[in-house]
């Protein structure tokens, strides 16, 4: 079975400081996988997707960047966070063929900045 | 433009009532319709789908109907329970297109009272 697990649960951080969240999926080769962004009481806004390793394209950036350092990880991260970065950051992954619209989430990172 | 739109934001039911949650989109090129329910503080569990050729999909108490003519569905849950007290989300998505970007509504918040 295919497990998603995100780091950290939550965090408080300042105006102007770093962030990297982290991803990571496993029982699945070669997923797709996405960072999407929820405001509390929102709806869900794709950030990013990524089909393969090193491979990252960009949906709505919001001063935010992401990687794929391997095939099981994805990483979202910024230099400098903004009030607006507070929400809810969701990962999820899809099937690398077929029901590629078919998007399994984990269980996100809460993220204040203050 | 919002693609996807769901009503009520809100409902109330009782217990054992059939709350019905509604959902329209606007690219008639969708063809994949799932519906999530989050739990506060979780991710996005996948519930139920519909594909653009059936006009019903079943699976024990939540019951999708698709009407493709007037690009509109809705998600009925009988005999509501107070675990069913959650927020729902309807998406869509061409599944001919590349990727499969799925496309989320504002979400239902549902409320069942004991």
């Amino acid at each position: 079975a295919q497990t998603i697990h995100q780091w950290p649960v939550a965090e408080i951080k300042a105006v102007g400081s770093p962030l990297s969240l982290g991803c990571t999926i496993k029982g699945k080769s070669s997923p797709n996988l996405y960072w999407y962004w929820q405001a509390t009481g929102g709806t869900l806004q794709q950030l990013f997707y990524s089909i393969t390793v090193g491979q990252v394209e960009s949906v709505v950036q919001l001063n935010l960047s992401a990687s794929r350092p391997k095939d099981d990880q994805f990483i979202l991260s910024t230099e400098k966070l903004l009030l607006s970065h507070s929400g809810f950051y969701l990962c999820a992954w899809s099937p690398d063929w077929g029901a590629q619209d078919t998007q399994y989430f984990g269980p996100g990172t809460r993220l204040l900045v203050l | 433009q919002q693609q996807v739109r769901q009503s009520p934001q809100s409902l109330t039911v009782w217990e054992g009532e059939t709350a019905i949650l509604n959902c329209s989109y606007e690219d008639s090129t969708f063809n994949y319709f799932p519906w999530y329910q989050q739990f506060p503080g979780e991710g996005p569990a996948l519930l139920i789908s519909i594909s653009s050729v059936s006009d019903k999909k079943e699976d024990g108490r939540f019951t999708i109907f698709f009407n493709k003519r007037e690009k509109k569905l809705s998600l009925h849950i009988t005999d509501s329970q107070p675990g069913d007290s959650a927020t729902y989300f309807c998406a869509a998505s061409d599944r001919g297109s590349a990727l499969g970007r799925l496309h989320f509504g504002a979400g239902t918040q549902l409320i069942v009272i004991p």
